[in-house]
């Protein structure tokens, strides 16, 4: 158990629907990293949170976006969703902003129909 | 542009030999290195950290090396046993540092 959480562990959703995914870090940890795998793309980097600002942009599409609350859990926000959006979501935690050492969530796995 | 490269074939071992795995990246110059594990529908597990001055890193039955002129990193666990059959991720950090660049990854077979 790596101490990170996520809610919920599986979401079934429609296309054109709108989707938020919660991670708490671990205890002490001020970075919030959010994933997206899924079986053609492998694990792509989203974004990143430290203490409540974001410090780092992956690929993440116009139609997602995510923030991190001062009790520095985080959500992850899914709109106008597509079948392609369909993969496990992960967030992980560090506790510094350098991106290494992270400690991830056992995921959400969004199926869109 | 940036690529991280690992084999994608599965590796096949019998247990209690040394698995091999091997990372090649491009067009990168980082300052550390990371390796994941990660078994079916969970989340990768943080196994070792190397830095660009460090040759060799060990824990436990496993060992990493770093490669900064050959843009290599090999992972190696001795002694293998059926509970490490998992994928293997290596992991780069771009741009700024901050963002965390996951290779493929390799499976690993261990068989008794």
């Amino acid at each position: 158990d790596s101490g990170v959480t996520q809610t919920p562990k599986h979401l079934i959703t429609a296309t054109g629907q709108r989707v938020t995914l919660r991670c708490s870090p671990r205890s002490g940890d001020l970075s919030v990293y959010w994933y997206q795998q899924s079986l053609d793309q492998g694990l792509q980097f989203l974004i990143q949170y430290y203490n409540g600002e974001e410090r780092a942009k992956g690929n993440i599409l116009e139609r997602f976006s995510a923030q991190q609350f001062p009790d520095l859990h985080s959500e992850l926000n899914l709109s106008s969703l597509e079948l392609g959006d369909s993969a496990l979501y992960f967030c992980a935690s560090s506790v510094g902003q350098g991106g290494y050492e992270q400690y991830f969530g056992p995921g959400t796995r969004l199926t869109v129909t | 542009s940036q690529k991280i490269e690992q084999n994608s074939e599965a590796l096949n071992i019998q247990e209690g030999k040394t698995a091999t795995l091997t990372c090649n990246y491009t067009n990168y110059s980082p300052a550390y290195l990371q390796w994941y594990r990660q078994d079916p529908g969970r989340g990768p597990v943080f196994l070792l950290l190397i830095r660009e001055n460090e040759k060799e890193k060990r824990k436990e039955r496993l060992k990493v090396t770093f490669d900064t002129t050959l843009k290599q990193s090999l992972f190696h666990i001795t002694a293998s046993q059926p509970a490490d059959s998992a994928t293997y991720l290596c992991a780069l950090l771009s741009g700024g540092y901050n963002k965390l660049i996951f290779g493929a990854g390799t499976r690993l077979a261990v068989h008794p």
